[in-house]
């Protein structure tokens, strides 16, 4: 079974310029998440998709922030413009819905250097 | 606005001790609790997950424990192997549809 993917890996870019990251989730994993993590800290949740549809972004900072989850399947998460702030990991999960444990499988993240 | 705590930020070890992972949150009333390891320029990986109604999870070397009242679980590694090394991070979900809400994170180094 193929993991997560997410790309590009690494992405450096100068701050007021725009970015974006694409997932595509393990097949099947209708629930889709983005966390940022910065250096030093544990991750944090930006948005949760089920199928194409929003569950949670309140800790999106929509003011720059944008994902979207087409089709319900691939997502693309974009910062328009980017912040110095801002450089982190991106990382991208899966998950089937429903059951007691709803683990999570993680992808190897994009890590974003704002100068 | 529930917080998670890990202690201590980082660890080094000889090969083969035994050591202990600790990780605290505010809010009791949680859905689970998870440990998951990230190595460098990897994704987090989970380890064990243990339910609200469990005590304990066994997974090989390594066993954890929660006790929910008192907001403590703690992951314990049995004769410590260099493979080891990695940052280790618990997380709590609230209820089952909830976000996962991370602790910092150890910082775990075994020496050969």
């Amino acid at each position: 079974e193929a993991g997560v993917a997410q790309s590009p890996r690494y992405k450096i870019i100068e701050k007021r310029q725009s970015v974006a990251f694409w997932c595509n989730p393990i097949s099947g994993h209708a629930t889709l998440y983005w966390y940022q993590q910065i250096l030093g800290q544990g991750p944090k949740l930006l948005i949760q998709f089920q199928n194409n549809g929003v569950v949670d972004d309140s800790q999106l900072p929509k003011d720059r922030f944008s994902a979207e989850r087409l089709k319900g399947v691939d997502s693309t998460l974009k910062i328009q413009p980017a912040k110095l702030e801002d450089s982190a990991v991106y990382l991208c999960a899966s998950s089937r819905p429903g059951g007691a444990k709803n683990i999570q499988y993680f992808g190897a993240g994009t890590r974003l250097s704002v100068l | 606005k529930q917080e998670v705590t890990q202690i201590p930020a980082a660890l080094s070890v000889p090969e083969g001790e035994n050591l202990v992972l600790n990780c605290s949150f505010t809010d009791s009333a949680i859905y689970n609790l998870q440990w998951f390891r990230q190595d460098p320029g990897k994704g987090l990986t989970s380890l064990l997950l243990i339910q609200s109604s469990q005590r304990e999870q066994t997974s090989g070397r390594l066993n954890a424990s929660l006790d929910k009242s008192s907001g403590r679980s703690t992951l314990y590694i049995a004769a410590s192997q260099p493979g080891d090394s990695a940052t280790y991070l618990c997380a709590v979900k609230e209820t089952s549809g909830s976000r996962l809400t991370f602790g910092e994170g150890t910082q775990l180094t075994v020496n050969p």
